[in-house]
């Protein structure tokens, strides 16, 4: 199975902050690299799809790359919503597992 | 509106069993693979079983197999998670999920508001 290993697990940021995380694949999955958000008590919203095509609805501050093993999601001016568990999650084979996540918390 | 709504969940002693239901509505469900996927309390996300169009396909976690069976009901357009000897491990939220296809990288496009199972004596 593959392994997806994100980084940082938690981050604290400010309003207007560009915030990156990391995922790493533990083998190659092309661009078959999706990422989600998670607020409290709420079912995970899909945001980017394919490593870096933005899910219709999506605002453009929020983008994606990377390839092979290694992707990041970047949020370039964060924004009071966008305080959330972040996950990435593979789709190139099965089981398609996701990374265990990472905390967006206000600083 | 595409809508998936899940039911079903609820209290139960180790090795009993439970079975939940997803209702799709706004989309033809017989035009897309589906998955279930769990939440265990506090934790991340947990893939726990897909099933294709057809039913042609089917898969489970390791940690589900031989006891979890994945079905759909297309005419019903309803998506099924038979769950039997249950543990306590397998305590979480449940969501059902459309898988987007091969033009959305195969990616869960729309999620339910999730169903909980809770696995306790």
């Amino acid at each position: 199975d593959i392994q997806m290993t994100q980084s940082p697990s938690s981050l604290s940021a400010s309003v207007g902050d560009r915030v990156t995380i990391t995922c790493r694949a533990s083998q190659s999955i092309s661009t078959f690299l999706n990422w989600y958000q998670q607020k409290p008590g709420k079912a995970p919203k899909l945001l980017i799809y394919a490593t870096s095509t933005l899910q219709s609805g999506v605002p453009p501050r929020f983008s994606g790359g990377g390839s092979g093993t290694h992707f990041t999601l970047t949020i370039s001016s964060l924004q009071p919503e966008d305080f959330a568990t972040y996950y990435c999650q593979h789709s190139h084979t099965t089981p398609q597992t996701f990374g265990q996540g990472t905390k967006v918390e206000i600083k | 509106e595409v809508q998936l709504v899940e039911s079903g969940g609820g209290l139960v002693k180790p090795g009993g069993s439970l079975r939940l239901s997803c209702a799709a509505s706004g989309f033809t469900l017989s035009n897309h693979n589906m998955k279930w996927v769990r939440q265990a309390p506090g934790k991340g996300l947990e893939w726990v079983s897909s099933i294709s169009s057809s039913s042609s396909s089917i898969y489970y976690a390791d940690s589900v197999k031989g006891r979890f069976t994945i079905s759909r009901d297309n005419a019903k357009n309803s998506l099924y998670l038979q769950m039997n000897s249950l543990r306590v491990e397998d305590t979480a939220v449940y969501y059902c999920a459309r898988d987007q296809g091969a033009g959305g990288g195969y990616s869960f496009d729309y999620w339910g508001q999730g169903t909980l199972v809770t696995v306790s004596s």
